[in-house]
């Protein structure tokens, strides 16, 4: 089936890491996202991308840093982790073609630890 | 500029009994709206959607909502509650197709 999927699913790592994680997506869609959920703050948008040359910050960019390497795969970095980074991180995909006016499709979420 | 909230963090209800989570947004032209639905350990996924059109749009799992425009209103309900809608509910708006803006969501809880 056509799926948003992320890797790793869990990580914990320790203060000043560089930590990567992946998304991949089997659905076709141009556009991807990076956010995060912290209980009680809903969704944060970190980064987003409209096609592979189009990378733009969201409302939290900062200690982030993104690579749209094809059109089907788009990776969020840590740079060099720190404890309030320790949060739940979801990739999303959308198209805007069909008629489908910015639905979101959204991975299982990676559990991210920094100690 | 646009924006959404969800009023009240967390929603409880009996087993049977009727689902009220309630959405207001803040936008300076026609919206699409949604309602997502999060189960433990999982991704959001798409409940509803409003585009254009009919106001009461039906979604899955026997959830609707109503686009109120007067009210600035999506509020997302349900008949019945059953035991498995158990979960986090988000409602978000977006403006012409561009980016949404989510609420900070809303736990279901159901009590037998």
């Amino acid at each position: 089936d056509a799926d948003v999927t992320q890797t790793p699913r869990n990580r914990i790592t320790k203060t000043g890491k560089r930590i990567m994680l992946e998304c991949s997506q089997t659905k076709g869609h141009d556009r991807m996202y990076w956010y995060r959920q912290d209980p009680g703050l809903g969704l944060q948008l970190i980064y987003y991308s409209f096609d592979v040359k189009d990378i733009n910050k969201g409302e939290i960019s900062d200690g982030y840093s993104v690579s749209r390497q094809a059109q089907a795969k788009f990776s969020l970095s840590l740079e060099s982790a720190i404890p309030n980074q320790t949060a739940l991180y979801f990739c999303a995909t959308s198209t805007t073609s069909g008629g489908l006016y910015n639905e979101q499709f959204f991975g299982p979420g990676t559990r991210l630890t920094v100690l | 500029a646009q924006s959404v909230t969800q009023l009240g963090s967390h929603v409880s209800v009996s087993e049977g009994a009727l689902v009220l989570l309630r959405c207001n947004y803040s936008s300076s032209v026609p919206p699409y709206l949604f309602w997502y639905v999060q189960y433990p350990n999982q991704g959001l996924q798409l409940l509803l959607k409003y585009t254009t059109g009919a106001t009461l749009v039906k979604g899955i799992n026997g959830f609707e909502a109503e686009f109120k425009k007067s009210e600035t209103s999506f509020h997302l309900t349900k008949p019945s509650a059953h035991m498995s809608d158990a979960a986090e509910y988000f409602c978000a708006v977006s403006i012409a197709g561009y980016i949404p803006t989510f609420g900070r969501g809303t736990s279901l809880i159901v009590h037998p």
